[in-house]
């Protein structure tokens, strides 16, 4: 059975630019989640999509944001890319009330660099 | 709001010795409590979660954590470590009252000597 998987595994972008991560969950998930995991930050909660809805919303800009879709993959976009965006950028995806049962299933990140 | 701390940001230990990782949450609720493992260059994995029912859990690859109420703890063990064990691991504390906020800790790297 396949993973989670994410695309692409590297970006390197400039301070400004635009950033789209794309994430596949696991056949049957219906929830995706985004984090961010920042250099000595850990992981900080992004955005939270069941059913194609956003469902929770982390303390992040407005300028993170994604959306779900049909078929429940995910794309994260991150607008007007600021230096302190480089990070790796980890999907996770669950059954319905996964997180009532803590299995989240990870993909192996994108990894965003901007310059 | 809930949240965890990790109280050890890197653990050294030596192959065969016991493996403690320690953990403690903050949560106006009845919580629902996990660790995670990320080996370098991959996901996390789940590795063990307490959700109310019996307080000693037991995960995999021989690691286990107590949840103790008293003293809102939740640290993590293993008896003996192995060197396929060194890999960062997390505390995650999840309130289902509260839209299923789910707060990572910050990590724990663990070493693990030849």
């Amino acid at each position: 059975e396949a993973g989670v998987t994410q695309s692409p595994t590297h970006l390197i972008k400039t301070r400004g630019q635009q950033a789209t991560l794309r994430c596949s969950p696991i056949s049957g998930h219906t929830s995706v989640y985004w984090y961010q995991q920042a250099l000595g930050l850990g992981l900080q909660f992004l955005l939270w999509y069941d059913e194609g809805e956003e469902r929770n919303r982390g303390n992040f800009p407005p300028r993170f944001s994604g959306r779900q879709f049909p078929n429940y993959s995910s794309e994260l976009n991150v607008n007007a890319l600021e230096l302190e965006d480089s990070a790796l950028y980890l999907c996770a995806s669950s059954f319905p009330g996964g997180l009532n049962t803590g299995e989240l299933f990870f993909g192996e990140g994108s990894r965003l660099t901007v310059l | 709001a809930q949240s965890v701390t990790q109280l050890d940001s890197h653990v050294s230990v030596s192959e065969g010795t016991p493996v403690l990782l320690r953990c403690n949450y903050s949560s106006s609720y009845s919580p629902s409590l996990f660790w995670y493992v990320q080996h370098p260059n991959k996901g996390l994995q789940l590795l063990l979660k307490y959700t109310s029912a019996a307080t000693l859990v037991k995960g995999i690859n021989g690691f286990e954590a107590e949840f103790k109420k008293s003293e809102t703890s939740f640290h993590l063990t293993k008896p003996s470590a192995h060197m396929s064990d060194a890999a960062e691991y997390f505390c995650v504390v999840s309130d289902v009252n509260n839209n299923n906020d789910m707060r990572f800790g910050a990590g724990t790297r663990l070493t693990v000597k030849p």
